[in-house]
Protein backbone atom coordinates (compact mmCIF):
# COMPACT_ATOMS: atom_id res chain seq x y z
CA UNK A 1 0.00 0.00 0.00
CA UNK A 2 1.49 3.67 -1.05
CA UNK A 3 -0.10 4.91 2.29
CA UNK A 4 -1.65 8.22 2.95
CA UNK A 5 -1.53 10.28 -0.18
CA UNK A 6 -1.49 14.07 0.07
CA UNK A 7 -1.56 17.25 -2.66
CA UNK A 8 -0.34 19.52 -2.96
CA UNK A 9 2.66 18.87 -0.96
CA UNK A 10 3.60 22.53 -1.23
CA UNK A 11 1.09 25.41 -1.43
CA UNK A 12 1.69 29.68 -1.67
CA UNK A 13 -1.09 31.52 -2.13
CA UNK A 14 -2.09 35.17 -1.44
CA UNK A 15 -4.31 35.95 1.04
CA UNK A 16 -7.57 35.72 0.19
CA UNK A 17 -7.82 33.04 -2.45
CA UNK A 18 -9.46 29.48 -2.48
CA UNK A 19 -6.95 26.54 -1.02
CA UNK A 20 -8.00 23.31 -1.76
CA UNK A 21 -5.92 20.79 -0.03
CA UNK A 22 -6.35 16.81 -0.84
CA UNK A 23 -6.40 13.05 0.77
CA UNK A 24 -6.42 9.87 -0.19
CA UNK A 25 -6.84 7.52 2.63
CA UNK A 26 -5.36 4.15 3.05
CA UNK A 27 -7.97 1.79 1.01
CA UNK A 28 -9.72 -0.04 3.67
CA UNK A 29 -9.25 2.52 6.47
CA UNK A 30 -13.14 3.75 7.85
CA UNK A 31 -11.90 7.17 9.66
CA UNK A 32 -9.93 9.51 7.91
CA UNK A 33 -8.71 12.65 10.10
CA UNK A 34 -7.39 16.20 9.09
CA UNK A 35 -5.43 18.27 11.69
CA UNK A 36 -2.95 21.69 11.56
CA UNK A 37 0.79 21.79 12.85
CA UNK A 38 2.19 25.28 13.64
CA UNK A 39 4.88 25.99 15.92
CA UNK A 40 2.96 28.14 18.58
CA UNK A 41 0.05 25.72 19.38
CA UNK A 42 1.51 22.00 18.01
CA UNK A 43 -0.75 19.80 16.54
CA UNK A 44 -4.45 19.86 16.68
CA UNK A 45 -7.39 18.08 15.18
CA UNK A 46 -9.43 19.63 12.47
CA UNK A 47 -12.45 17.17 11.98
CA UNK A 48 -12.97 13.67 11.18
CA UNK A 49 -15.11 11.54 9.46
CA UNK A 50 -16.15 7.69 9.92
CA UNK A 51 -17.60 5.41 6.69
CA UNK A 52 -17.26 8.82 4.63
CA UNK A 53 -19.08 11.21 7.26
CA UNK A 54 -18.13 14.15 9.28
CA UNK A 55 -18.24 13.27 12.90
CA UNK A 56 -16.63 15.76 15.18
CA UNK A 57 -15.39 19.39 13.33
CA UNK A 58 -15.01 20.76 16.48
CA UNK A 59 -11.71 22.05 15.72
CA UNK A 60 -12.73 23.36 12.25
CA UNK A 61 -11.32 27.24 13.28
CA UNK A 62 -14.09 28.85 11.68
CA UNK A 63 -16.57 29.30 8.36
CA UNK A 64 -13.41 29.69 5.94
CA UNK A 65 -12.14 26.14 6.68
CA UNK A 66 -15.12 23.44 5.48
CA UNK A 67 -14.18 19.29 4.58
CA UNK A 68 -15.68 16.90 2.24
CA UNK A 69 -15.33 13.32 2.06
CA UNK A 70 -17.40 12.49 -1.74
CA UNK A 71 -16.05 8.93 -0.98
CA UNK A 72 -14.41 6.16 1.11
CA UNK A 73 -11.05 7.37 -1.08
CA UNK A 74 -11.03 10.85 -1.57
CA UNK A 75 -11.27 13.92 1.49
CA UNK A 76 -10.37 17.74 0.53
CA UNK A 77 -9.83 20.61 3.01
CA UNK A 78 -11.00 23.94 1.81
CA UNK A 79 -9.80 27.50 2.91
CA UNK A 80 -11.91 30.11 1.36
CA UNK A 81 -11.19 33.33 1.74
CA UNK A 82 -7.14 31.99 3.11
CA UNK A 83 -5.21 34.46 5.49
CA UNK A 84 -2.21 34.39 6.67
CA UNK A 85 -2.45 33.14 10.09
CA UNK A 86 -3.72 30.16 8.03
CA UNK A 87 -0.46 29.23 7.48
CA UNK A 88 0.72 25.69 8.87
CA UNK A 89 1.53 22.26 7.74
CA UNK A 90 -1.75 20.31 6.91
CA UNK A 91 -1.59 16.42 7.68
CA UNK A 92 -4.23 13.87 6.74
CA UNK A 93 -4.13 10.63 8.57
CA UNK A 94 -6.22 7.32 8.28
CA UNK A 95 -7.05 4.53 10.82
CA UNK A 96 -6.90 0.99 10.63
CA UNK A 97 -9.50 -1.32 11.53
CA UNK A 98 -7.42 -2.52 14.99
CA UNK A 99 -6.43 -0.62 18.22
CA UNK A 100 -7.43 2.83 16.51
CA UNK A 101 -3.42 3.28 15.18
CA UNK A 102 -3.48 6.54 13.01
CA UNK A 103 -0.79 6.82 10.02
CA UNK A 104 0.18 9.95 8.45
CA UNK A 105 0.27 11.52 5.57
CA UNK A 106 3.57 13.30 4.48
CA UNK A 107 1.57 16.95 4.88
CA UNK A 108 0.91 20.30 2.91
CA UNK A 109 2.99 23.25 4.23
CA UNK A 110 0.69 25.96 2.81
CA UNK A 111 1.93 29.94 2.99
CA UNK A 112 -0.40 32.70 2.73
CA UNK A 113 1.22 35.61 1.56
CA UNK B 1 -10.04 18.62 27.86
CA UNK B 2 -7.20 16.24 27.60
CA UNK B 3 -4.14 17.64 27.98
CA UNK B 4 -0.85 15.95 26.54
CA UNK B 5 2.92 17.23 27.83
CA UNK B 6 6.41 16.27 27.02
CA UNK B 7 9.16 16.92 29.16
CA UNK B 8 11.72 17.88 28.39
CA UNK B 9 10.58 19.72 25.13
CA UNK B 10 14.56 19.66 23.75
CA UNK B 11 17.61 17.23 24.53
CA UNK B 12 20.94 16.77 23.12
CA UNK B 13 22.92 13.16 24.10
CA UNK B 14 26.10 11.88 22.88
CA UNK B 15 26.18 9.15 20.84
CA UNK B 16 25.75 5.59 22.32
CA UNK B 17 23.86 7.42 25.62
CA UNK B 18 20.21 5.46 26.72
CA UNK B 19 18.30 8.17 27.05
CA UNK B 20 14.16 8.42 28.42
CA UNK B 21 11.65 11.00 26.92
CA UNK B 22 8.86 11.71 29.29
CA UNK B 23 5.02 12.23 28.24
CA UNK B 24 2.11 12.69 30.75
CA UNK B 25 -1.26 12.97 29.96
CA UNK B 26 -4.13 15.10 32.54
CA UNK B 27 -7.27 12.49 31.83
CA UNK B 28 -6.70 8.50 32.45
CA UNK B 29 -9.56 7.79 30.82
CA UNK B 30 -7.59 6.76 27.98
CA UNK B 31 -8.10 4.08 25.02
CA UNK B 32 -4.51 3.88 23.40
CA UNK B 33 -1.62 5.88 23.56
CA UNK B 34 1.07 6.41 20.42
CA UNK B 35 4.59 7.81 20.14
CA UNK B 36 5.26 8.89 17.08
CA UNK B 37 8.62 10.97 15.30
CA UNK B 38 8.85 13.52 13.16
CA UNK B 39 12.00 14.34 10.88
CA UNK B 40 12.09 17.75 10.18
CA UNK B 41 9.78 18.78 7.01
CA UNK B 42 8.38 15.61 6.85
CA UNK B 43 5.42 13.80 8.21
CA UNK B 44 5.16 11.53 11.37
CA UNK B 45 5.59 8.22 11.55
CA UNK B 46 4.28 5.62 14.03
CA UNK B 47 6.84 4.35 16.11
CA UNK B 48 4.74 2.10 19.10
CA UNK B 49 0.83 1.89 20.13
CA UNK B 50 -0.02 1.19 23.76
CA UNK B 51 -3.03 -0.09 24.51
CA UNK B 52 -4.75 0.71 27.55
CA UNK B 53 -4.42 -2.73 28.93
CA UNK B 54 -1.14 -3.24 28.45
CA UNK B 55 2.17 -1.55 30.51
CA UNK B 56 4.67 -1.45 27.91
CA UNK B 57 5.36 -2.19 24.01
CA UNK B 58 8.96 -2.79 22.45
CA UNK B 59 10.33 -2.30 18.69
CA UNK B 60 14.14 -2.77 18.42
CA UNK B 61 15.77 -0.26 20.43
CA UNK B 62 12.52 1.16 21.73
CA UNK B 63 10.80 0.56 24.39
CA UNK B 64 7.61 2.49 25.75
CA UNK B 65 5.97 1.95 29.07
CA UNK B 66 2.24 3.04 30.22
CA UNK B 67 0.98 4.08 33.67
CA UNK B 68 -2.59 5.13 33.14
CA UNK B 69 -3.35 5.47 36.75
CA UNK B 70 -1.13 8.07 37.00
CA UNK B 71 -1.64 9.96 33.48
CA UNK B 72 2.15 8.98 32.03
CA UNK B 73 4.19 7.11 29.35
CA UNK B 74 7.68 6.72 28.70
CA UNK B 75 9.76 6.26 25.54
CA UNK B 76 13.53 4.41 26.26
CA UNK B 77 15.82 4.58 23.54
CA UNK B 78 18.95 2.20 23.81
CA UNK B 79 22.05 2.75 22.39
CA UNK B 80 21.00 5.93 20.51
CA UNK B 81 22.36 6.51 17.60
CA UNK B 82 22.79 9.82 15.49
CA UNK B 83 20.15 8.53 12.66
CA UNK B 84 17.70 8.92 15.78
CA UNK B 85 17.57 12.82 15.89
CA UNK B 86 14.51 13.75 15.27
CA UNK B 87 11.07 14.83 17.16
CA UNK B 88 9.34 12.13 19.09
CA UNK B 89 5.57 12.99 19.71
CA UNK B 90 3.14 11.64 22.22
CA UNK B 91 -0.36 11.30 21.96
CA UNK B 92 -3.37 9.89 23.56
CA UNK B 93 -7.08 8.63 21.66
CA UNK B 94 -9.47 9.41 24.94
CA UNK B 95 -12.35 6.79 25.15
CA UNK B 96 -14.76 9.41 24.63
CA UNK B 97 -13.56 10.03 21.08
CA UNK B 98 -11.16 8.59 18.26
CA UNK B 99 -8.75 12.04 17.79
CA UNK B 100 -5.00 11.81 18.35
CA UNK B 101 -4.40 14.78 21.39
CA UNK B 102 -0.91 15.52 20.86
CA UNK B 103 2.17 16.55 23.51
CA UNK B 104 4.16 19.43 21.90
CA UNK B 105 7.28 16.96 21.29
CA UNK B 106 10.40 16.36 22.42
CA UNK B 107 13.76 17.52 19.96
CA UNK B 108 16.31 15.23 20.17
CA UNK B 109 19.61 15.60 18.73
CA UNK B 110 22.12 12.87 19.19
CA UNK B 111 25.90 14.37 18.13
CA UNK B 112 28.66 11.53 17.03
Amino acid sequence: DAGVIQSPRHEVTEMGQEVTLRCKPISGHDYLFWYRQTMMRGLELLIYFNNNVPIDDSGMPEDRFSAKMPNASFSTLKIQPSEPRDSAVYFCASRGDLYNEQFFGPGTRLTVL
Amino acid sequence: KQEVTQIPAALSVPEGENLVLNCSFTDSAIYNLQWFRQDPGKGLTSLLLIQSSQREQTSGRLNASLDKSSGRSTLYIAASQPGDSATYLCAVTSNSGYALNFGKGTSLLVTP
